[in-house]
């Protein structure tokens, strides 16, 4: 069964910095778009950015774009979303998500549990 | 505010068919194709619903999905108590270049 093992979440106060991680596991990682989707306590689903299989295309939610970076180490079957500048409306379970194509345009059909990511002072 | 407009709650009893809408525009439902996710209580979301009317393997044939325009359904019949959950639609929005989720419906099985 694929899996998906999102870590890196934590406290960190307002302005501040964080790196997530994903490991991949049971699929040809370098096959296939990765997604970061998040959820706020209690609030729906949001997607936060995307990246093509190669690393090569990268796409963002406005409410993101400056601030965070997706990349991804194909050697590594490794997604890793750096988040900086975060804000108290950052603060939200992160979840890695594969994608069905090179492209992050469609399906999210792998999702891992999720990371929580805590921004207060 | 979501880009895709979801009803915030649902409900049904045992055996009823219930539906859930999911209104969007040209730029996501009206050129892309539509998915649904569902989301057990206390569990990350799981694809239900792909390209408007496709089931993955394991998800029961009691759920379908269909699209008008720039409006899309998922259709649960037979309904069951486990099938309580929050229900998501998504798609591709080519003006804003990124993903975009409905809402969220909270489905109640009395």
């Amino acid at each position: 069964e694929m899996q998906l093992l999102e870590s890196g979440g934590g406290l960190v106060q307002p302005g501040g910095s964080l790196r997530l991680s994903c490991a991949a596991s049971r699929f040809t990682f370098s096959s296939y778009a990765m997604s970061w989707v998040r959820q706020a306590p209690g609030k729906g689903l949001e997607w936060v950015s995307g990246i093509s299989d190669s690393g090569g295309n990268t796409y963002y939610a406005d409410s993101v774009k400056g601030r965070f970076t997706i990349t991804r180490d194909n050697s590594k079957n490794t997604l890793y979303l750096q988040m900086n500048s975060l804000r108290a409306e950052d603060t939200a379970v992160y979840h890695c998500t594969k994608g069905w194509g090179r492209y992050p345009y469609g399906v999210f059909d792998v999702w891992g549990q999720g990371t929580m990511v805590t921004v207060s002072s | 505010q979501s880009v895709l407009t979801q009803p915030p709650s649902a409900s049904g009893t045992p055996g009823q068919r219930v539906t859930i809408s999911c209104s969007g525009s040209s730029s996501n439902i009206g050129s892309n194709t539509v998915n649904w996710y569902q989301q057990l209580p206390g569990t990350a979301p799981k694809l239900l619903i792909y390209s408007g009317n496709q089931r993955p393997s394991g998800v029961p044939d009691r759920f379908s999905g269909s699209k008008s325009g720039t409006s899309a359904s998922l259709a649960i019949s037979g309904l069951q108590s486990e099938d309580e959950a929050d229900y998501y639609c998504a798609a591709w929005d080519d003006s804003l270049n990124g993903q975009v989720f409905g809402g969220g419906t909270k489905l109640t099985v009395l």
